[in-house]
């Protein structure tokens, strides 16, 4: 199956804080791609990133890093000195190559709470 | 540059009407897809077009439900006989298969569909 896990469902933090949102993917693909978007309440998908297969190296950005391990299938996404505004729902979604997919699949989303 | 719209925002009907939603793409982007999101999970695939072409719909995609995109541009869900089971949000992406290679899609506010 190819599919993407996001175990937590909600995340409550006070501002300031740092947070890890887990995302766990399974593919059969060698050639795959992993995203994270941002669903604040106002409702719109925002893309924050998109991740190769075949480049593991981490990213940050910001406030924001991103650490893919292929070793554990994961792609978790980390908010340092969280704001009240970061205050969403994350999802982790995933394409892949070999057969040509290029809809997304999407985990279930983690919603974050981040309290003044 | 505008993003993604979709039309309507909001629609109420009555168990067994038909209903018909439209997507704007970014201009100039050739792919587009639907999603339909429901509470509390993440957006779903239903259908993918590159320029005119449908090339790819999910199991999820009933023979209650049809999509088009004419001319390549916008495009239209039509649902019909709804069920309350359909109600949901209906999200619309696009992307560029000249740009990143078509990987990152960017979404529309989405169209929350409510059957009475």
């Amino acid at each position: 199956a190819q599919k993407v896990t996001q175990a937590q469902t909600e995340i409550s933090v006070v501002e300031k804080e740092d947070v890890t949102l887990d995302c766990v993917y399974e593919t059969r693909d060698t050639t795959y791609y992993l995203f994270w978007y941002k669903q604040p309440p106002s409702g719109e998908l925002v893309f924050l990133i998109r991740r190769n297969s075949f480049d593991e190296q981490n990213e940050i950005s910001g406030r924001y890093s991103w650490n893919f391990q292929k070793s554990t299938s994961s792609f978790n996404f980390t908010i340092t000195a969280s704001q009240v505004v970061d205050s969403a729902v994350y999802f982790c979604a995933l394409s892949w190559e070999d057969t040509g997919r290029r809809a997304l699949t999407f985990g279930s989303g983690t919603r974050l709470q981040v309290q003044p | 540059d505008t993003g993604v719209s979709q039309d309507p925002r909001h629609k109420i009907t009555k168990r067994g009407q038909n209903v018909t939603f439209r997507c704007d793409p970014i201009s100039e982007h050739n792919r587009l897809y639907w999603y339909r999101q429901t509470l509390g999970q993440g957006p779903e695939f239903l259908t993918y077009f590159q320029n005119e072409a449908q090339l790819e719909k999910s199991r999820l995609l009933s023979d209650r439900f049809s999509a088009e995109r004419p001319k390549g541009s916008f495009s239209t869900l039509e649902i019909q006989r709804t069920e309350q089971g359909d109600s949901a949000m209906y999200l619309c992406a696009s992307s560029s298969s000249t740009s990143g290679g078509g990987l990152e899609q960017f979404f529309g506010p989405g169209t929350r569909l409510t059957v009475l």
